[in-house]
């Protein structure tokens, strides 16, 4: 069973603050690496697909990194704003690449 | 373009009772997903259609029966709902399997 593994499970920081999270993967038969944003009521919206080692991949306040040799990838927020309050969730292809498996989400709240 | 469209969006059962959701997506995607959210487990797959008359099991499979009727339609069946099938059940698509998967609203199910 291959496991996706985020931390820290939530975070509470305050506005402006900015703040990083984890996501760990195995490193072997690297296919991609995916980031999604998920707001409370809301559907999963897909962030990032990541596939060299080395990319980095930007929007807005948000970036990302990826280290497939070691196998993990950093999420990033500069200058945290309310609205990034959400679960972020990282997810690697499985099952031959028929599936992604989720990670269980770092929580984020943005408090003013 | 409506993306990925779920159906109903509430419901209330009866423990023994039988429904089924409705998943669609119109942007010719062959993959689809059925997951199901938990407080504290994230998404959890429980089952998957790689392709047009492929179907397989996903992590929490039993309890479910799916078809995927074409390649638009990917419903999800309780044939006898117990209340630890209570949870909020999202569908998703995506054009293969690694790539970006694209969310479904959420069918929010209560099993009393």
């Amino acid at each position: 069973i291959l496991n996706v593994e985020q931390s820290p499970q939530s975070l509470h920081v305050q506005e402006g603050d900015s703040t990083n999270f984890t996501c760990s993967f195995p490193s072997s038969n690297f296919y991609a690496l995916h980031w999604y944003r998920w707001e409370t009521a809301k559907s999963p919206e897909a962030l990032f697909v990541m596939t060299l080692n080395g990319d980095e991949k930007k929007k807005g306040r948000i970036s990302a990194t990826l280290n497939t040799k070691e196998g993990y990838s950093y999420l990033y927020i500069k200058g945290s704003q309310p609205e990034d309050s959400a679960t972020y969730l990282c997810a690697f292809p499985t099952g031959g690449g028929n599936k992604l498996t989720f990670g269980t989400g770092t929580q984020l709240k943005v408090e003013l | 373009n409506a993306g990925v469209t779920q159906t109903p969006k509430f419901q209330v059962l009866k423990t023994g009772q039988s429904m089924t959701l409705q998943c669609a997506q119109d942007m010719n995607h062959n993959s689809m997903y059925w997951y199901r959210q938990d407080p504290g487990m994230g998404l959890r797959l429980i089952y998957y259609s790689a392709s047009e008359g492929t179907t397989d099991k996903g992590e929490v499979p039993n309890g479910y029966n799916v078809s995927r009727l074409n390649k638009r339609e990917f419903s999800l069946r309780l044939e006898s709902a117990a209340p630890s099938q209570t949870s909020v059940y999202f569908c998703a698509s995506s054009a293969q399997g690694p790539d970006t998967q694209y969310f479904g609203p959420g069918t929010r199910l209560t099993v009393l």
